[in-house]
């Protein structure tokens, strides 16, 4: 199985600032993904990080907000822009691996005040 | 209605016993994940099933995809404290491997010594 790492693992911020949270993977993955959990809910898929090019997002979700990178195939980024207490949630990062099994990061805990 | 429901929300049994969760989708799975998440943190992968009437068992959990592939069901036999947490179905809606993940909301296990 893939190992999946998350920096960093939790972070406490203030409105109107950027976070960026790193996802890095032990192996070359062809799908990398970004998903939000808000708090008592479940999870909502943000957009693919597509690598060398722009990730394509899910409805309600914008690059503005949101902007991913992905240099390569075991990296990507999710950056938090401007934010406000409404982006409090948990950010995961997943891959696809082998035999269309799908893992999981350890999460980001992500607190705005 | 959402596109993936599962029942119950919530669930709270005695050590040693059985139970089930389940997971409809409100269209056909080209595949269903189970996942397990313990408060807070990232989720553990538990199984992928994809053949309609296929089963899965991984230790004491079992998983069922029905034969006209729109339901799952969870079953743990002799439950222990060490099974509880959220469990959380996830489903890949189409006829190919996107790696987009629906979840449903999840239901949180408790188990009492």
């Amino acid at each position: 199985s893939a190992v999946i790492s998350q920096k960093p693992s939790r972070d406490i911020c203030q409105r109107g600032t950027s976070l960026t949270i790193q996802c890095q993977v032990d192996s070359q993955v062809t799908m990398m993904f970004w998903y939000r959990q808000q708090p008592g809910q479940s999870l909502t898929l943000i957009a693919t990080a597509n690598q060398g090019s722009e990730a394509t997002y899910e409805s309600g979700f914008v690059i503005d907000k949101f902007p991913i990178s992905r240099p390569n195939l075991t990296f990507s980024t999710l950056t938090v822009s401007n934010m406000s207490p409404e982006d409090s949630s948990i950010y995961l990062c997943s891959v696809s691996g082998v035999l269309e099994t799908q893992y999981f990061g350890p999460g980001t805990r992500l607190l705005v005040l | 209605s959402q596109e993936l429901e599962q029942s119950p929300q919530s669930l709270i049994v005695q050590e040693g016993k059985n139970l089930t969760i389940n997971c409809t989708s409100s269209k056909t799975l080209y595949g269903l994940y189970w996942y397990k998440q313990k408060y807070g943190e990232g989720l553990i992968f538990l199984m992928m099933l994809q053949k309609g009437g296929e089963e899965k068992s991984h230790e004491k959990i079992t998983a069922k995809l029905d034969e006209k592939k729109q339901q799952s069901s969870l079953h743990i036999t002799a439950s222990q404290p060490s099974h509880a947490g959220i469990y959380l179905c996830g489903a890949l809606h189409g006829s190919s491997n996107t790696g987009k993940l629906i979840f449903g909301q999840g239901t949180t296990l408790q188990v009492k010594p």
